[in-house]
């Protein structure tokens, strides 16, 4: 079965960076791309970015565009999200997500989430 | 970017009744709508894809309409599982956008 499993909770002081895993198992890995997904203590879900594995080839949404990096290595079928120049504002569970193949463009298996927590 | 809202904001309902959500995009994005349910805790899950279409393992108590840039979300017969926050997604363009949520209640 498709499964996305993520890495554990992180804090981090303002200015760090942090890098969040996503190891996918139960399909292609090259054939769909992954998603990152976030959201923070009462707001809404937000797309950050995303790799399709197979090229690769990466596109962010222009809020974090210079401050966020997805990467990923095809030996583990693990993608990776890094994350620079944190603040505050960014403490928030990550979720990574597999975007479907169909017509909608729907992410259809979502990792667990990680919570990401920026304090000094 | 598409801007995604979602009425109402929250309701109360009871094991039962029959709950419509109305999602609506900034700009028509056809059919490309799809329904999310998150419960505290959890990641979201894919209820319906492309408006209407109902994903592999979810109840039929669920169903999507609609096109262009008005969309429902219908729950028949509200179920204990069922409280939890609703969210739209349009995959027309990058960058995919959410509707801010619809929270059922007890």
């Amino acid at each position: 079965q498709v499964q996305l499993v993520q890495s554990g909770a992180e804090v981090r002081k303002p200015g760090a960076s942090v890098k969040v895993s996503c190891m996918a198992s139960g399909y292609s890995f090259t054939s769909y791309s992954l998603n990152w997904v976030r959201q923070a203590p009462g707001q809404g879900l937000e797309w950050m970015g995303l790799i399709t594995p197979s090229i690769p080839a990466t596109t962010y949404a222009q809020k974090f565009q210079g401050r966020v990096t997805v990467t990923r290595d095809t030996s583990t079928s693990t993608v990776y999200m890094e994350l620079s120049s944190l603040r505050s504002e960014d403490t928030a569970v990550y979720f990574c997500a597999r975007k479907t193949l169909v017509q909608g463009n729907a992410f259809d298996y979502w990792g667990q989430g990680t919570l990401v927590t920026v304090s000094s | 970017d598409i801007q995604m809202t979602q009425s109402p904001p929250s309701l109360s309902a009871s094991v039962g009744d029959r709950v419509t959500i109305t999602c609506r995009a900034s700009q028509s994005i056809s059919s490309f709508l799809n329904w999310y349910q998150r419960r505290p805790g959890k990641a979201p899950k894919l209820l319906i894809f492309a408006a209407s279409s109902l994903q592999s393992g979810v109840p039929s108590r669920f169903s999507g309409g609609g096109s262009g840039t008005d969309f429902t979300l219908t729950i028949t017969s509200l179920q204990p599982e069922d409280f939890a926050t609703y969210y739209c997604q349009q995959g027309y363009n990058n960058p995919p956008t959410f509707g801010p949520g619809t929270k059922v209640d007890i």
